[in-house]
């Protein structure tokens, strides 16, 4: 357990639908990074939250969006969701450096 | 050019064989250099990091950076079936406007016994 939670492990959904993903950080980190695994695109950064603010956006999709809430857990919302947005998604903390603590992803399928 | 550029193999070898593992990058103001291991089905977790040109090693493996050619390697000696995972490259400019992770997409690796 690398002490990062996400939830759910594992989602199946229609196209056009929304989902939400939640993320959990290790204790005491203040960074929530969000990146998207699919097998020709590799690892994609999508978005950070430092501390309950934005602070470096990737190449996140108008359709999706995120927020950390003061208890530092983060929430990944993906909308109106194509085939295409079927990939791993993951979550990693960090304090104030690079060695970045992945949890184990939620795998999302769009039907 | 990509920002990130690595051999996504795959790679097979015999138990006990040296692997090398590299990647590019095309970015001068890169200077952190991590490598991360990926298990089928889990998150990358952190297997080396450094910032400097030079070598590092811890136990069987040695992370070796040249910033010069701008190029990375991660070297696994004695390898062990155990050590069959996918392998991700991963560079940042901590400080700069980019807070995060570029990440190369990963050589897999597979240990024969």
């Amino acid at each position: 357990d690398s002490g990062v939670t996400q939830t759910p492990k594992h989602l199946i959904t229609a196209t056009g639908q929304r989902v939400t993903l939640r993320c959990s950080p290790r204790s005491g980190d203040l960074s929530v990074y969000w990146y998207q695994q699919s097998l020709d695109q590799g690892l994609q950064f999508l978005i950070q939250y430092y501390n309950g603010e934005e602070r470096a956006k990737g190449n996140i999709l108008e359709r999706f969006s995120a927020q950390q809430f003061p208890d530092l857990h983060s929430e990944l919302n993906l909308s109106s969701l194509e085939l295409g947005d079927s990939a791993l998604y993951f979550c990693a903390s960090t304090y104030a450096s690079y060695g970045y603590t992945f949890g184990s992803g939620t795998r999302l399928t769009v039907v | 050019q990509k920002e990130v550029e690595q051999d996504p193999g795959p790679l097979s070898v015999p138990e006990g064989a040296i692997v090398s593992l590299n990647c590019t990058y095309s970015n001068s103001a890169f200077q952190y250099f991590m490598w991360y291991r990926q298990y089928s089905r889990k998150g990358p977790e952190l297997l080396m990091y450094t910032y400097s040109s030079g070598n590092k090693e811890d136990g069987r493996f040695t992370a070796q950076v040249d910033k010069s050619s701008k190029y990375i390697s991660l070297f696994i000696r004695d390898s062990q079936p155990s050590d069959s995972a996918t392998y991700l490259c991963a560079i940042g400019d901590y400080g700069g406007s980019q807070g995060n992770l570029i990440f190369g997409k990963g050589t897999k690796l597979s240990v024969k016994p």
